[in-house]
């Protein structure tokens, strides 16, 4: 348990489907990230919040758009979806400098998605 | 274009013995790198990081080696357990803006410590 929890565990959707991914950190973090990990491939960054300002945005299609409401949580809403997104969804958070180091990322679970 | 590489996407070892995780990278902008292990249906957990400005840090079995002039890491893990097996992450860490850093990641490689 690594104080980060992630909902749903696993999502199928199809591509006309509207639906969201939940993050919630209990470590009193002050930065988040969304990663995608695809089969064979190494985890991308796809998007950074720090103190809820988004702080990088890693050239990621329009159809996913984060949320992030406080510190604590974080939402990745997804809409129209190619089954070539179906990937892992991790859900990171860390304490960022001055008061920590971003180099203790601590993770998800992650939520499997398969877009039909 | 992969800037930190693990070229080998498994390694099976006998336990007790050493096992030896691989990681190169090309950025030399890099200041910190760390290793992270991942159980099948969980997330990557935290396992040992290094300062780009040290070449060796040891934690109980753990000991990562950097050589920055062949822009090379290395995880050694000694003595092997079962308990040892899972996909090991490389990442590096780079300053993106301000006061902002972000990590990037090698594929993994897949550890599997025999009985």
């Amino acid at each position: 348990e690594t104080g980060v929890t992630q909902t749903p565990r696993h999502l199928v959707m199809g591509m006309t489907n509207k639906k969201s991914l939940k993050c919630e950190q209990h470590l009193g973090h002050n930065a988040m990230y969304w990663y995608k990990q695809s089969a064979k491939k190494p985890l991308e960054l796809m998007f950074v919040y720090n103190f809820k300002e988004q702080t990088e945005n890693n050239s990621v299609p329009s159809r996913f758009s984060p949320e992030c409401p406080n510190s604590s949580h974080l939402f990745l809403h997804l809409h129209t979806l190619q089954p070539e997104d179906s990937a892992l969804y991790l859900c990171a958070s860390s304490q960022d400098p001055p008061y920590g180091r971003t180099d203790t990322q601590y993770f998800g679970p992650g939520t499997r998605l398969t877009v039909l | 274009d992969q800037q930190v590489k693990q070229n080998s996407p498994s390694l099976s070892v006998q336990e007790g013995r050493i096992s030896i995780l691989n990681c190169d990278y090309t950025n030399s902008m890099f200041d910190y790198f760390l290793w992270y292990k991942k159980y099948p249906a969980e997330g990557p957990t935290f396992l040992i990081s290094i300062s780009s400005i040290k070449d060796k840090n040891e934690d109980g079995r753990f000991t990562v080696f950097l050589n920055k002039s062949a822009k090379h890491l290395s995880l050694h893990i000694v003595p092997s357990q079962p308990g040892d097996s899972a996909v090991y992450f490389c990442a590096a860490r780079i300053r993106s803006g301000g006061s902002n850093y972000k990590l990037t990641f090698g594929k993994g490689t897949l550890l599997t410590v025999n009985p």
